[in-house]
């Protein structure tokens, strides 16, 4: 059974910096596209950032980008996503997803989310 | 950017009843790039629907999607209590870029 565990959150001030790490297991990682997926309190699903199965290709939405960088390390199966220049409308749950293998074009499985808040 | 605007906001049905969501896009979105998901309060959001019309693995078959172009439909043939839940359909661009709709509640009366 896919696992995808997210580690990292917590409370930041604005301006600061934090590096979330997701945790995958029972599935070939090096096989897939991942990507990171935020939701505000009471609020919706924004995506956020991808990353390619080998590394070499990322995205960003254009409300992180500058800001929030996609790494993965898949000699230890993680995925992780530094985040600089906190804003308080970066306060969200952040999920990890895995990207269908074919096409890439949904999120297959989820990580159970993990809370980042901004504030001084 | 496509963006998918979804309706009603909340819908109030009773158990058995048939459910219809609406989730239209700006633009023409083709079939294979059109997702639904079922998200419940305090849980990682479940894939329910790929490529339109395309139940996920271990999706009961009472959940089915439809559509094409502009206009996709998520149907819950009789609606069971385990069903309440916001769901949102997501569209994936060649960027590649993924956007999601606002979200539709639907609640058990």
């Amino acid at each position: 059974q896919v696992q995808l565990v997210e580690s990292g959150g917590g409370l930041v001030k604005p301006g600061g910096s934090l590096r979330l790490s997701c945790a995958a297991s029972d599935f070939i990682f090096s096989d897939y596209y991942m990507s990171w997926v935020r939701q505000a309190p009471g609020r919706g699903l924004e995506w956020i950032s991808y990353i390619s199965s080998r590394g070499d290709y990322t995205g960003y939405a254009d409300s992180v980008k500058g800001r929030f960088t996609i790494s993965r390390d898949s000699t230890k199966n993680s995925l992780h996503l530094q985040m600089n220049s906190l804003r308080a409308e970066d306060t969200a749950v952040y999920f990890c997803a895995r990207l269908a293998v074919a096409g890439r074009k949904y999120f297959d499985h989820w990580g159970q989310g993990i809370l980042v808040t901004v504030s001084s | 950017e496509v963006v998918l605007t979804q309706s009603p906001g909340t819908l109030s049905l009773s158990p058995g009843e048939r459910a219809t969501l609406s989730c239209r896009a700006s633009q023409s979105v083709r079939s294979s790039d059109l997702a639904w998901y079922q998200q419940k309060p305090g849980q990682a959001p479940r894939l329910l629907i790929y490529g339109a019309s395309n139940r996920a693995t271990g999706i009961p078959d009472r959940f089915s999607g439809s559509g094409s172009g502009t206009d996709f439909i998520l149907t819950i043939s009789r609606m069971e209590p385990e069903d309440s839940a916001v769901y949102y359909c997501q569209q994936y661009d060649s960027a590649p870029r993924y956007t999601f709709g606002q979200g539709t509640k639907v609640e058990i009366k």
